[in-house]
């Protein structure tokens, strides 16, 4: 069974800190890896994608890929309470067409 | 259209019903998926097309369930003699052809069984 795995919090940060969310993969294959967010009673959103090892910023954003360690973060800076949401990891597995496995979500709450 | 499209957006129906959800992604996209979300999960696959085809059904949960598209288009989420346990959050995706692309993913269809 591929498996994507995430702490599921509460990750409590205060407004301006970094909040710093983790997940690991299980299937050594897997080629690209994503962060969604998700508020409460909405879909995900898609805010980063990440193909190689390393690091990629986006805005306030950096995802980091660590293949060897089957392992993949999102650093959020200068955390706002508008950042306060569930963020998923989801990774393609290997031979799986576009299909993406999916964790089950870190929840982020920035407290003011 | 502009985004992933699906209705009902919100469906109560009574257990041993059928329900049609309908999914209309986004234009070019020749890849469409299904999930589902339990309250306080995460997300269940289901069901993935490629084109009219599916090669991967495998997260149906039950023979009740079944699904298909047409045209390359619109999809058809079908869920038959419906239980309690199938009350859900039914959300469709797209994606572009070719490489390995994150999902748009559309506003749901929140599903109630009473």
């Amino acid at each position: 069974q591929k498996e994507v795995e995430q702490n599921s919090g509460p990750l409590s940060v205060p407004e301006g800190a970094i909040a710093s969310l983790n997940c690991t993969y299980s299937d050594r294959g897997s080629q690209s890896f994503f962060w969604y967010r998700q508020y409460s009673g909405k879909s995900p959103e898609l805010i980063m994608s990440i193909y190689s090892n390393g690091d990629k910023e986006d805005g306030r954003f950096t995802a980091q890929l660590n293949k060897a360690s089957q392992y993949v973060s999102l650093l959020i800076r200068d955390s706002q309470p508008s950042d306060s949401a569930t963020y998923l990891c989801a990774v393609n597995e290997d031979g799986g067409g576009n299909k993406l496995t999916f964790g089950t979500g870190t929840q982020l709450k920035v407290e003011l | 259209g502009a985004g992933v499209s699906q209705s009902p957006s919100n469906k109560v129906t009574e257990k041993g019903k059928d329900v049609e959800l309908r999914c209309d992604p986004i234009s070019g996209h020749t890849a469409l998926y299904w999930y589902r979300q339990s309250l306080g999960q995460g997300l269940e696959f289901l069901i993935y097309f490629q084109g009219n085809s599916a090669p991967d059904k495998s997260g149906l949960p039950s023979d009740r369930f079944s699904a298909e598209r047409t045209g390359g288009s619109v999809s058809t989420l079908t869920i038959q003699r419906t239980q309690q346990e199938d009350s859900a959050v039914y959300l469709c995706a797209s994606s572009p052809p070719g490489g390995s692309y994150g999902y748009t993913f559309g506003s749901g269809t929140r599903l109630t069984v009473v």
